[in-house]
């Protein structure tokens, strides 16, 4: 089955510094990858998704690359802010097919230093 | 609208007592998962509903652990003579479709302490 790891486990930034946090998966049929933040004591959260059919997505001061070849993605926020301090999880799934579930990475921790 | 809703939010039990677990999807949404995260780990599939049936219960870790749905809605988890290594945090998605690469939404979880 499917096997995701992130790394670094945790991850400390200067406000206003860029963060990036790697994921590797293991299927190469996976063409889904979301990332969801986790703040402490809440549930987690969508905050972008790719498809495997594009290798780069952006939504604000968040985004996401996908490397298909190598089998990994990689989550960038620029400018960070404290609020952006949280758990990140990233997961893989396949489109389409009989079972859509999430497997997700271990999550890592990001402290924005104000 | 109504998000996912979970209940109880915590539970307490003792070692070898019977526990339910409840989530109630967002209406409509025909997929549902179960997840399990312990503490600073993270979030372990356990089963997935598609309606009512469940094409994929691989990630329950015994026979002690069963789901149901009903209704194409609500969903109930039940572990039976709970031990300590079952104490985490079981957490509920529901996503508009089962086809994937939708958003799955979380429920807030049912924090399960087994004493």
């Amino acid at each position: 089955g499917e096997n995701v790891e992130q790394h670094p486990s945790t991850l400390s930034v200067q406000e206003g510094d860029s963060a990036v946090i790697k994921c590797t998966y293991s299927d190469s049929a996976s063409n889904y990858f979301p990332w969801y933040k986790q703040e402490l004591g809440k549930r987690p959260q969508l905050i972008i998704d790719i498809r495997s059919n594009v290798g780069e997505k952006k939504d604000q001061r968040i985004a996401v690359t996908l490397n298909k070849t190598a089998k990994h993605f990689s989550l960038h926020i620029t400018e960070t802010q404290p609020e952006d301090s949280a758990v990140y999880f990233c997961a893989a799934s396949i489109m389409g097919g009989a079972n859509s579930k999430l497997t997700f990475g271990k999550g890592i921790t990001l402290s924005v230093r104000p | 609208g109504a998000g996912v809703s979970q209940s109880p939010s915590n539970k307490v039990t003792e070692k070898g007592k019977d526990v339910e677990l409840r989530c109630d999807p967002i209406s409509g949404h025909t997929a549902l998962y179960w997840y399990r995260q312990r503490l600073g780990q993270g979030l372990e599939f356990l089963i997935y509903f598609q309606g009512n049936s469940a094409p994929d219960k691989s990630g329950l870790p015994s026979d002690r652990f069963s789901a149901e749905r009903t209704g194409e809605s609500v969903s109930t988890l039940t572990i039976q003579r709970t031990q300590q290594e079952d104490s985490a945090v079981y957490l509920c998605a529901s996503s508009l479709v089962s086809t994937g690469g939708y958003e799955q939404y979380f429920g807030p979880g049912t924090r399960l302490t087994v004493t």
